[in-house]
């Protein structure tokens, strides 16, 4: 069975601070997705990593994938109010449409 | 607004009762993807059909059935519910049929009494 394990669950900063948030798994994945969350509302994608190795940048966002497709990371730089939710980790196979998701890292930045 | 659409946003029904969740996919998207998604549980894969097959199977209690229309929306019928059906439920949808890419809708909240 495949399983993502994020870290840490929760995590509360305050604005203008640094954070990573890890995604780890025992199993390969073909690729791994990074969701936000708000309450209520569907998980809106930010970014797909499909290459071992591979870091996308998103603003003040860097996603990692790491070398052996396994696990992933999050990091924000300089963290805002406006980035406060529910950040969810997923891999995916190469010839299923299955995601698996992670348990989920809940962000709040404080002003 | 991701450009996937569920009907309704809100569903309240009582146990042993049936309900149909619809869900229109992206333009040119021609997989569908249901989700179920629980306090305890997190997001969990339901199924996948893509270009009306389905295409992968999580999850899904055989209480549960979905199918996908020749115009691609999708709908997702649970029956006999109990209590511990109550959750969101999200649909998802891709170009593809693979995992990348995937679009969620808003969801719809389904509670049971």
């Amino acid at each position: 069975t495949q399983l993502l394990e994020q870290s840490p669950q929760f995590l509360s900063i305050q604005e203008g601070e640094n954070l990573t948030v890890y995604c780890n798994s025992s199993s390969v994945f073909s690729s791994l997705q990074w969701y936000r969350q708000e309450p209520g509302e569907g998980p809106v994608l930010l970014v797909t990593v499909v290459t071992g190795g591979e870091v996308k940048k998103l603003k003040r966002l860097t996603f990692q994938f790491g070398d052996a497709r396994k696990d992933s990371s999050l990091h924000i730089t300089a963290a805002q109010p406006g980035d406060t939710g529910l950040y969810l980790c997923a891999g995916g196979s190469s010839n299923t449409g299955k995601l698996i998701f992670g348990q989920g890292t809940t962000l709040q930045v404080k002003p | 607004d991701s450009g996937v659409t569920q009907t309704p946003k809100h569903l309240i029904t009582a146990t042993g009762q049936r309900v149909t969740l619809r869900c229109s996919p992206r333009s040119g998207d021609l997989s569908v993807y249901w989700y179920q998604q629980s306090l305890d549980q997190g997001l969990q894969f339901l199924i996948q059909y893509y270009n009306g097959e389905e295409r992968a199977k999580g999850n899904i209690l055989e209480r549960f059935s979905a199918q996908q229309f020749p115009d691609l929306h999708s709908e997702l019928n649970l029956s006999s519910l109990e209590l511990g059906d109550s959750a969101l439920y999200f649909c998802a949808s891709s170009v593809a049929g693979a995992a990348y890419e995937q679009y969620f809708g808003p969801g719809t909240r389904l509670t049971v009494t």
